[in-house]
């Protein structure tokens, strides 16, 4: 089971740039990585997956070194709005979403 | 295109009761995922459907259990209720299975806003 360890919480400012880190040590061979985002009271929402070096939507970039132990989501310029839970997640062997603690990004202005 | 909707949207029930809540995935998922919330556990799968069959299932008791129907909706029952069931359910649609992929990617699973059980 590829376990991920992301921070706890992160603070940050409207505008500036906000890059989450998610270390997932053992992750097997075919797991791709995705990123969900949950604001209070309501279910997650998907954001980004990847697999290997860079992808980037309208709404993040996901950046994955070579050896894909761990991957970065980076939100730019972000808004108050922005103000949630955002959990990593990497493909468990029986095919289930495994969602850990998550980190809090709290925006201020 | 619409999106997952759950029903009842909030649930008071007392201990020793069963409950039902219901899923309706977008028009064409044919995977449902079902996942329960709480502040001490975070998100926890329950199980996932996929044509009307249990492809995975969590770590919960036998209390705990679902179906689908052919229509891909889908209905998850808990039985005697306990306190500790109070919680968020929630429900997620996706295009497939990921095992269907022959390897692990995850499809991408669209959420509802859940249900509010309290067990009191």
């Amino acid at each position: 089971l590829a376990k991920t360890t992301q921070p706890i919480s992160m603070d940050s400012y409207e505008g500036q740039e906000v890059n989450i880190t998610c270390s997932h040590n053992n992750i097997a061979t075919n797991d791709y990585i995705t990123w969900y985002q949950q604001f209070p009271s309501q279910g997650p929402r998907f954001i980004i997956q990847g697999y290997k070096t860079k992808v980037t939507n309208e709404v993040a970039s996901l950046f994955i070194p070579a050896d894909r132990k761990s991957s970065t989501l980076s939100l730019p310029r972000v808004s108050l709005s922005d103000t949630a839970v955002y959990y990593c997640l990497v493909g468990d062997s029986d095919y289930k979403l495994s969602f850990g603690a998550g980190t809090t990004v709290t925006v201020r202005a | 295109k619409a999106g997952v909707t759950q029903t009842p949207r909030y649930l008071i029930k007392t201990r020793g009761q069963q409950v039902t809540l219901s899923c309706s995935p977008i028009s064409g998922h044919r995977s449902v995922s079902w996942y329960q919330q709480t502040p001490g556990q975070g998100l926890q799968f329950l199980f996932e459907y996929f044509s009307e069959t249990q492809r995975n299932k969590g770590n919960f008791p036998g209390r705990f259990s679902g179906r689908q129907f052919s229509n891909s909706r889908s209905e998850m029952n808990v039985s005697t209720l306990e306190l500790g069931d109070s919680a968020l359910y929630l429900c997620a649609s996706s295009l497939g299975w990921g095992g269907l992929a022959g390897g692990r990617s995850s499809y991408e699973q669209y959420f509802g806003p859940g249900t509010r059980l309290t067990v009191t």
